[in-house]
């Protein structure tokens, strides 16, 4: 399995709603990340778990909560959004940033689009 | 923080034709990814760069790394319709972060 797994694909949200994305890799990669991208711009990077312990929170606002139940899990936790908040979010693994001459590259999922009501 | 220029922004080309996209970016990076998106999808991987003076060759695209100069180059020859997408440079810094240029918008026109 080399493959990045997000759910939902397209996500629909009122603003005092409570909703999760979900990313999944069977590829034994103990990093992984979350990206956010607007629409015409590159992604931004918001979190990032390595070996399932957050490791860099590039001063997302709190109404984003990540969770990385194990090395093949990771969450988004989303509540209170603004409709701001609306973008395609990545998730990405990689082996792991212990291993940097191993480490080749990120692989990323297919994405969710999240939209803010 | 690391600022990662790419150009042009916009670029339309013919068929047939040549041209190559730029990405300088501002502080030391270890290694450095392209990226290729099309419209409503995910990033798709074209190359990884790993060392200064690293080339990489897959089909019409050719990369390259000056670290030195802090500058990668993504050539196109010959360009064919299916080519047309959106290209990320992202140099990898600490914490395995990768920061991507605004994206070059290549469209090849018949």
């Amino acid at each position: 399995d080399t493959e990045v797994t997000q759910t939902p694909k397209h996500l629909v949200m009122g603003m005092t709603n409570k909703k999760s994305l979900k990313c999944e890799q069977h590829m034994g990669h103990r990093a992984m990340y979350w990206y956010k991208q607007k629409a015409k711009k590159p992604p931004e990077l918001m979190f990032v778990y390595s070996y399932e312990k957050l490791s860099i929170n590039e001063s997302v606002p709190s109404r984003f909560s990540p969770e990385c139940p194990n090395s093949s899990l990771l969450n988004l936790h989303l509540h209170a959004l603004q409709p701001e908040d609306s973008a395609l979010y990545l998730c990405a693994s990689s082996q792991g940033a212990l291993w940097p001459r191993v480490d080749v590259g990120y692989t990323f999922g297919s994405g969710t689009r999240l939209t803010v009501v | 923080e690391l600022k990662v220029e790419q150009n042009p922004l916009f670029l339309s080309m013919q068929e047939g034709k040549n041209y190559t996209i730029y990405c300088n970016y501002s502080t030391t990076s270890d290694r450095l990814y392209w990226y290729r998106q099309d419209p409503g999808k995910s990033l798709e991987s074209l190359f990884v760069l790993l060392s200064n003076g690293a080339v990489k060759q897959e089909g019409r695209l050719m990369a390259s790394l000056d670290t030195k100069a802090r500058l990668s180059t993504l050539h196109i020859t010959a360009a064919v319709h299916d080519l047309s997408a959106t290209y990320f440079c992202a140099p990898r810094t600490s914490g395995s972060r990768l920061t991507f240029g605004e994206g070059t918008q290549l469209t090849v026109n018949p």
